[in-house]
């Protein structure tokens, strides 16, 4: 079946640095990219999402010049969390989807920003 | 905007019921219907998809309803087990190639 690889899985680091999260389609071709975020005991929430070879869209509330997207090829998605703080803190979850078929989820990074 | 509600919110049963788990969504135009399976800081583990055309799905014990013009869907959970234990999330597309909207979940206790 079709595999979405999501690295890293588990990421903790100081106050201010920045994160770069990929997740990338490994059996298929991915046309749209998706961005969800995850707080505790909260449902995923869409935070942008992408199509290959064009800028995100993102939803109202998050702000693209932290949450960089990148989706270069049809294979891979880079998630940058610029400068991150502690709120940012949270399970971020990508998913791939060819065409209209179904998407398909990686398996998430849990970021801790101390 | 579409919005889903997942009733109860959590569940604990003896090993051995069966069980109902709700989800239901306020605009009817979904092109399928996705229950899903989260283990505590896991990702997401797809169980079940029911395309907009069909009724319900079946995979194993577990059984999804679907009444699109209602707005509402079931999981149905045979002769639970305490490897059941986790959080089951449903979520609609509008279309194809859209984003899900997810529920907030049912966060299920099995007891042994």
């Amino acid at each position: 079946g079709a595999v979405v690889s999501q690295h890293p899985s588990w990421v903790i680091c100081k106050s201010g640095t920045s994160v770069k999260i990929e997740c990338r389609s490994l059996d298929f071709q991915a046309t749209t990219m998706f961005w969800y975020r995850q707080f505790p005991k909260q449902s995923l929430m869409l935070m942008a999402t992408s199509n290959e070879g064009s800028k995100a869209t993102y939803e109202q509330g998050v702000e693209k010049d932290k949450f960089l997207i990148n989706h270069a090829s049809l294979t891979l998605s880079t998630l940058t969390v610029t400068s991150a703080h502690p709120e940012d803190s949270s399970f971020y979850i990508c998913s791939a989807a060819q065409g209209d078929q179904p998407q398909h989820f990686g398996d998430g990074t849990r970021l801790s920003i101390l | 905007k579409q919005e889903v509600t997942q009733i109860p919110a959590a569940l604990s049963v003896p090993e051995g019921e069966n069980l109902v788990l709700n989800c239901s969504f306020t605009d009817s135009a979904i092109y399928n219907l996705q229950w899903f399976r989260q283990d505590p800081g896991k990702g997401l583990t797809s169980l079940l998809l029911i395309q907009s055309s069909q009724r319900e799905q079946t995979s194993g014990r577990l059984n999804a309803s679907l009444d699109k013009s209602s707005g509402r869907s079931t999981l149905y959970i045979a002769a639970s087990q305490p490897g059941d234990s986790a959080t089951y999330l449903c979520a609609v597309p509008f279309s194809g190639n859209t984003p899900l909207v997810f529920g907030k979940g049912t966060r299920l206790s099995v007891i042994a």
